[in-house]
């Protein structure tokens, strides 16, 4: 079945550092992708989506890019910032399907 | 804004009880899901409806059942709750047209003792 792989966390930067999460997926087809961001006590909201290969998308300074060639879907951001502090979701949707795969998360920790 | 209201945020009960979550959509969604989350697990579907008295099951339905009587509201209910459904509960909702986007809840964090 559809699956998606984040790498484990947490990851821990110190503001105005790189940031990269990586994301892999499993999946017939041709998915959408996406980014999901849950701060401390909240649920998730989206952060960004790509439908179709080599789309890009970005939102509040994070990017990624829909690799169907590696089948991936990283994550980046080139200066974080302490509010950036919280957990990360890929996701996948199959074409035609409602539903979404959710990968087990990132926690992304930055420090002043 | 769309907005996705669960009834509670905390909740404790007792092994044995019957627990209602209750989740309400102002956006005329058609798509309503329930998840829990658990530490190293991500977000797994419970259960999900793509219209008023219509549910399918998720990958993990056990102990689980659901109502949606009304089309802004899903209801979740733990027949009789155990200590391994202590986790916390997120409700989310789409619209059928919408690119898949889904909107979630703040969450329930449930407690079985």
């Amino acid at each position: 079945g559809d699956s998606v792989t984040q790498m484990e966390g947490p990851v821990t930067l110190s503001e105005e550092a790189f940031l990269t999460i990586n994301c892999t997926y499993t999946a017939t087809g041709y998915p959408s992708l996406f980014w999901y961001v849950q701060y401390p006590g909240e649920g998730l909201q989206l952060l960004l989506k790509a439908t179709k290969a080599d789309d890009k998308g970005s939102n509040k300074g994070f990017e990624a890019t829909y690799r169907k060639e590696t089948t991936s879907f990283h994550l980046e951001k080139g200066s974080v910032q302490v509010s950036d502090s919280a957990v990360y979701f890929c996701a996948l949707s199959a074409t035609g399907f409602q539903k979404l795969v959710f990968g087990t998360g990132t926690r992304l920790l930055v420090s002043p | 804004d769309v907005k996705v209201t669960q009834s509670s945020r905390y909740l404790v009960k007792r092994t044995g009880e019957k627990v209602f979550l209750e989740c309400v959509q102002d956006m005329d969604h058609e798509n309503m899901f329930w998840y829990r989350q658990d530490p190293g697990l991500g977000l797994r579907l419970i259960y999900f409806s793509y219209d008023v008295k219509m549910k399918e099951k998720g990958d993990i339905p056990e102990g689980y059942s659901v109502s949606r009587e009304k089309k802004e509201r899903f209801s979740l209910i733990l027949e009789s709750a155990s200590t391994n459904q202590t986790s916390m509960y997120l409700c989310a909702s789409s619209p059928t047209k919408g690119k898949n986007i889904q909107y979630f809840g703040a969450g329930t964090r449930l407690s079985v003792l």
